[in-house]
């Protein structure tokens, strides 16, 4: 499974617009790119997934380069209940290994 | 609504014991899998199925087992605990993903064992 790496931790202000980028350099050619969401004592939640270029929905974009070895994710004007940890993910199959995430901080 | 469930929420045991962790869920899924949380580890995988009678090893399985009777159940099993398995479990489903990619994970509310 190819392996990511994002930041550890990040901090934006309310009503900003905050990307988390993640390195997934080894990536397959059947892997997607996912992201979850998880809050404290709650499992996490699936926001977004891509294969390639740009995914929006009604909560985030990601954005996937040509070459796929990264990928970022974008929240437009974030909240304080945005706070929480952000994981990025990348599998072929339904075998899905979690990384370390990225802890995102949301100040007033 | 169709739910996944986890039980016990709580749980305080002995080393040596055996304990028991029972994850329900109704949406008919077939894929289930069982994570464990710990500070600075983030969420690793202990053992998944991809269907009535199937098991598979995840990252951290030794020391667990699980076993895939009917769809709807996944119990996870420590037979006999240690101090090092005291942790926050998650136990998760998903259908498999359609036109590609992975399906979307949906989680319980996680089981807090405690092993003293």
């Amino acid at each position: 499974l190819a392996k990511t790496t994002q930041p550890i931790s990040m901090d934006s202000y309310e009503g900003q617009e905050v990307n988390i980028t993640c390195s997934h350099n080894n990536i397959a050619t059947n892997d997607y790119i996912t992201w979850y969401q998880q809050f404290p004592s709650q499992g996490p939640r699936f926001i977004i997934q891509g294969y390639k270029t740009k995914v929006t929905n009604e909560v985030a974009s990601l954005f996937i380069p040509a070459d796929r070895k990264s990928s970022t994710l974008s929240l437009p004007r974030v909240s304080l209940s945005d706070t929480a940890v952000y994981y990025c993910l990348v599998a072929g199959d339904d075998k899905i290994i979690f990384g370390k995430g990225t802890r995102l901080h949301i100040l007033p | 609504d169709a739910e996944i469930t986890q039980s016990p929420r709580h749980k305080i045991t002995e080393t040596g014991r055996q304990v028991t962790l029972a994850c329900h869920q109704t949406w008919n899924h077939n894929n289930m899998f069982w994570y464990r949380q710990d500070l600075g580890h983030g969420l690793r995988l202990i053992h998944y199925s991809y269907g009535v009678h199937d098991t598979n090893k995840g990252e951290v399985s030794d020391g667990y087992s699980v076993s895939r009777s009917n769809t709807e159940d996944l119990p996870l099993t420590l037979e006999s605990a240690a101090s090092s398995q005291t942790s926050v479990y998650f136990c998760a489903s998903s259908v498999s993903g359609t036109s590609g990619g992975t399906g979307e994970l949906f989680f319980g509310e996680g089981s807090r064992l405690t092993v003293l």
